[in-house]
């Protein structure tokens, strides 16, 4: 049971144009959303979050977009660069949780190009 | 201030041998965090550690895997025997205060191991 899914493995872009990555849920108790970067042979990086009680959170050229309604995040990166090759995951937790256990989906390749 | 570090970097071993994975979190920091990732995955978690006692280990494989964490600083991760389904980058994480979702988590650079 995939608690959180990003259904697109790949995606690339042009170098200046947006980039928008998406991640759906299905568990209605997450209520915390993050995303993470990788790139190869490194850890994931935190990149920037959000809490349900917002439905946006910007961060420079990073901004997340929540939809509750529909279980739905998504991250737009405006303008896209070549360094932000990487995968991206989304994760999710339920934010009054003492542990703070994310759940991640599988990753998105994206691919800016020159 | 120095990342979390892991070791090795690689390995590779043959199914039914052991291995042993190695963890130093970023200074200071009270929550550790051992994460699977197969390929085409997302990380998941293994086993949480608030200090030196264990938060969650409710995936991990307790037949075979098994994970301490002394003096509640560094931490190992060990597979006894190893199965081809345990191929996999093992990652480490910390964060500072005992674990809550505002927390962030910083990633080492994991430990990829390939079982043959």
């Amino acid at each position: 049971d995939q608690q959180v899914k990003q259904n697109s493995p790949s995606l690339s872009v042009q170098e200046g144009r947006i980039s928008i990555l998406n991640c759906d849920y299905t568990n209605s108790m997450f209520d915390y959303f993050l995303w993470y970067k990788k790139y190869p042979a490194e850890g994931p990086t935190f990149l920037i979050s959000i809490s349900s009680i917002k439905d946006k959170n910007e961060d420079g050229r990073f901004t997340v977009f929540l939809n509750k309604s529909a279980k739905h995040l998504s991250l737009h990166i405006v303008p896209s660069q070549p360094g932000d090759s990487a995968v991206y995951f989304c994760a999710a937790t339920v934010g009054s949780s003492n542990t703070g256990k994310l759940i991640f989906g599988q990753g998105t390749t994206l691919q800016v190009k020159p | 201030e120095a990342g979390v570090a892991q070791s090795p970097r690689y390995k590779i071993i043959e199914k039914r041998q052991s291995v042993a994975f190695w963890c130093n979190p970023i200074s200071g920091h009270a929550t550790l965090y051992w994460y699977q990732q197969i390929l085409g995955q997302g990380p998941k978690l293994l086993i949480q550690f608030q200090n030196n006692g264990v938060v969650d280990d409710s995936q991990l494989p307790k037949d075979r895997f098994s994970a301490e964490r002394l003096k509640g600083v560094d931490s190992t991760l060990k597979i006894q025997p190893a199965k081809l389904e345990d191929s996999a980058v093992y990652l480490c994480a910390s964060s500072l205060n005992p674990g809550g979702a505002w927390e962030t988590q910083y990633f080492g650079p994991g430990t990829r191991l390939l079982v043959l």
